[in-house]
């Protein structure tokens, strides 16, 4: 069973664009969500945390729907430079084994067209 | 500057030949923890640490051994690596293993 799923895409999106993705999540215990963003090759960097009442910054909206257990990711008015990888991140809490802490999902490649 | 620093960034070796990979962080932080990243199995833990002298295994600890004597330093140790341990490697820190984590610049490890 994968605790965090996302689509591995690749999503081809001509510059400009608005898209989004989602995450899902298996542990309804989970306690805090995040967005990185990873470039080819190179370290995840945060790129936003998601709360409970949904987030924005700037160009990107993150949400969090508890009862559906799954996390989205809103890029509006995409740019070149939005082209990366985007893990979605999930903490877990410790059930007796196993990894602790943060658990990555695969990530969603997207990949945006001049 | 907030860093996580990890060395080397790259490294190539034979296989049985013992290697430690370093990482630091100047944030102190409690919690870090090793990742190794494949394609198309993304971000898999290591070994974890929760403080000083705390450490325990992740989902893919063999062949891997971790040590935590001081708080800014999480060294990785392959104590005879094997080709099936090639892989891009990162260190990451956190207050928490619930917080967000700040991740070194990587480790490209090739084992031949």
């Amino acid at each position: 069973r994968k605790e965090v799923e996302q689509d591995p895409g690749p999503f081809n999106v001509p510059e400009g664009a608005t898209v989004a993705f989602n995450c899902t999540y298996s542990n309804s215990a989970s306690q805090s969500f995040f967005w990185y963003r990873q470039d080819c090759r190179k370290e995840p960097k945060l790129l936003m945390s998601v709360y409970s009442s949904g987030n924005e910054d700037g160009r990107f909206t993150a949400q969090l729907n508890r009862a559906s257990q799954y996390i989205s990711l809103l890029i509006r008015d995409s740019k070149l430079s939005d082209s990366a990888t985007y893990l979605c991140v999930v903490a877990l809490p410790h059930s007796g084994g196993g990894a602790d802490g943060l658990t990555f999902g695969k990530g969603t490649h997207l990949i945006i067209q001049p | 500057e907030a860093q996580v620093t990890q060395n080397p960034r790259y490294l190539i070796t034979v296989t049985g030949k013992k290697l430690t990979v370093t990482c630091s962080q100047n944030m102190n932080h409690e919690y870090m923890s090793w990742y190794r990243q494949d394609p198309g199995l993304g971000l898999r833990q290591i070994y974890y640490s929760m403080n000083v002298e705390v450490t325990d295994k992740g989902d893919v600890p063999e062949g891997y051994k971790v040590s935590r004597k001081e708080k800014r330093n999480f060294p990785l140790i392959l104590e005879s690596p094997s080709p099936n341990q090639t892989s891009l490697y990162f260190c990451a820190s956190s207050g928490t293993q619930y917080t967000e984590a700040f991740f070194g610049q990587g480790t490209r490890l090739t084992v031949v």
